[in-house]
Formats: C-alpha cells, structure tokens, sequence
C-alpha cells in the first residue's frame, strides 16, 4: 500500500546551521505533501506544505522541496535554533478525500 | 477560535474498561480524524470522518468506534480496553477545500 518514510531518524545540528530533513513516499499518486513539527507532549504543528504541481516553495526559514522523479521530499530549515528541536514528519495524500499518511518522523536536535 | 479540543489530557484505565475520548472544533471543518501515536513512532489513523453521518476506517480501527452526529463533535469510543491500546490519542480536522489538518493537544491514554 502506501507508503511514506524517512531516511534519517534522528538529526543532530550546531545552532545556526541549516537543518535537511528528507522524506521517501512511494505512491506516485500522491498530490499533496506537508510537513509538521511535534514538540514533546504537543500535537503536532503545520509547518509547510506543497502541491505536487510545484517543485519548491518557501516559508519563514523553511523550504519545502518536491522531486517527483525520485519520490523524494526534503524540508530545509536555515539558521536552525534551539526552538527547532523537536519531531518531523512528512505526510503525503493521493486524493481531495483521503486522509494523510504519515511516516515515521525524524528526531531533530539542535545543539547550542 | 479555540480550534480543535479534546478532552481528557490524561486516563488511566483498566483492562476491560471503556471509554470515551471527546473531540470538538469550532471551524466548521467537515473533515475529522482520530490517529494513535504509539510512543517514537509516527500517527496511525484510526478512523475518520468527511462530514456528519459519514464516518470510515482508517488503519487501525480494531477495539474502537466513532460517530458523527454534528458538524464539531467527533467522539471515540473504546469498548473493552487492552493494553495494546496504552497510546497518545490525536484528533484532527480540515475544511474541504484546505490541505492542512488541524491538530489537538492529544490524550494519554494508559490502560493496565
């Protein structure tokens, strides 16, 4: 069935630093892609999202990038700070209806 | 707007108890989800819900019942809880034409 993962469970960065948080789908039907942030003991956040008729788009320090050929979704996070650390995950949706999948997250740390 | 609700933050139940855990939105959203958040692990949805009267199973919806009389309210029922079923609870909505689900703070769920 479908399915929507992640490279790295766990990232670790020097504050200041950009962050890259990469995520694999495998259904090529997929439309709709969005990140969230969970913090501990929160539910999780929207950060950003894309329609698949888009390869990039941009937020406040976040960007969003689609490569359709690959499969493949990455969030970047410049200058990464403190308030950074925290759960990512990437989820995607194959239709107007049908409810997002998620993955597993990614643990970011940021170091000061 | 006070966004999506849920209700309790905490249970502890034992094995055999029911339950249920209540969700409210005040956004006139159509579309409601229930996920359980195992702990490190990403969301599994359980059941969900594209307008009143209509509900559907999601990927794990074995031990639980919903319903959605109203437009705000999407209860989840636990009939005779396990151990299996010791998790954070999420509830979420989204308005039709809009991408991104709107989470709740979540239940913890502890069931001995």
């Amino acid at each position: 069935g479908e399915s929507v993962g992640l490279h790295l469970p766990t990232l670790s960065v020097q504050e200041g630093d950009n962050s890259i948080i990469n995520c694999a789908y495998s259904n090529s039907a997929s439309d709709y892609f969005i990140w969230y942030k969970q913090e501990s003991g929160k539910g999780p956040q929207f950060i950003i999202d894309i329609r698949s008729n888009m390869d990039k788009r941009q937020g406040q320090r976040v960007t969003v990038l689609l490569n359709k050929t690959v499969k493949h979704l990455s969030l970047q996070i410049a200058a990464t700070q403190p308030g950074d650390s925290a759960v990512y995950f990437c989820a995607e949706r194959n239709s107007g209806n049908t409810p997002l999948v998620f993955g597993k997250g990614t643990r970011l740390s940021v170091i000061a | 707007n006070a966004g999506v609700t849920q209700t309790p933050k905490f249970r502890i139940l034992k094995i055999g108890q029911s339950m249920t855990l209540q969700c409210t939105q005040d956004m006139n959203h159509n579309y409601m989800y229930w996920y359980r958040q195992d702990p490190g692990m990403g969301l599994k949805l359980i059941y969900y819900s594209v307008g009143a009267g209509i509900t559907d199973k999601g990927e794990v919806p074995n031990g639980y019942n919903v319903s959605r009389s109203t437009t705000e309210d999407f209860p989840l029922r636990l009939e005779l809880a396990a151990p299996s079923q010791t998790s954070v609870y999420f509830c979420a909505s989204r308005s039709q034409s809009g991408g991104e689900q709107y989470f709740g703070p979540g239940t913890r769920l502890t069931v001995t």
